[in-house]
């Protein structure tokens, strides 16, 4: 069946750190992925997503790349800032996926001042 | 951009009583509503997936009787708890898509809905 596997939190960074996230993936055929993002106390929110293979998504100054040789779709940010303290997820969907997301355990990023 | 409301935010209930999470897509219509679960500190779990105007479709494990899915319009799902236990204390969370995943399609979520049951 289909999986997802982020790296465990939390992560504690501080303002201005470069962030990565890893998340690797199982799937059959050619799943849709994503990176949404939980603030304290809200629903999830979608970060960014790619669609195929080679797709970059970014938004925020967050970015991931789908790596359909390594299954994976690290997220990456470059210089972080206390606002982007939150939980992580990432996930799996699309017609390959039955149309149902499948999420990672979440990594939980704290930055600080 | 495309809303997803969830109603209420927070509710307590007593052990043994029904309570009814509503799922609204606020300017779009949603043939399909996912319904997930989450404990604290955990990932979020699918419990059901809402089609409208039929049945909904429970993962494996999920007890189809105890939380019911009504899908009734375009606009609307709703998750009824029933028989309320304070295991089923959790964070409630829908999401909703105006059609399947393929292409660039996006699923929406909800703010979610805390139930704790005394």
């Amino acid at each position: 069946g289909n999986s997802v596997t982020q790296m465990e939190g939390p992560v504690t960074l501080s303002e201005e750190a470069f962030l990565t996230i890893n998340c690797t993936y199982t799937a059959t055929g050619y799943p849709s992925l994503f990176w949404y993002v939980q603030y304290p106390g809200e629903g999830l929110q979608l970060l960014l997503k790619a669609t195929k293979a080679d797709d970059k998504g970014s938004n925020k100054g967050f970015e991931a790349t789908y790596r359909k040789e390594t299954t994976s779709f690290h997220l990456e940010k470059g210089s972080v800032q206390v606002s982007d303290s939150a939980v992580y997820f990432c996930a799996l969907g699309g017609k390959a996926a039955g149309n149902k997301l499948t999420f990672g355990g979440g990594t939980r990023v704290l930055v600080k001042p | 951009g495309a809303v997803v409301s969830q109603h209420p935010s927070w509710v307590i209930c007593k052990s043994g009583t029904s309570v009814k999470i509503e799922c609204r897509s606020l300017d779009f219509q949603a043939t399909t509503m996912f319904w997930y679960r989450q404990f604290p500190k955990q990932s979020l779990m699918l419990m059901a997936t809402s089609n409208e105007g039929s049945k909904a479709t429970y993962e494996q494990g999920v007890e189809k009787d105890k939380f019911l899915i009504n899908h009734a319009s375009l606009t609307l799902s709703t998750l009824t708890v029933t028989s309320a236990h304070p295991e089923d204390s959790s964070f409630y969370i829908c999401s909703a898509s105006s059609g399947g995943l393929s292409g660039g399609n996006t699923i929406y979520f909800g703010e979610g809905s805390w139930l704790t049951v005394v």
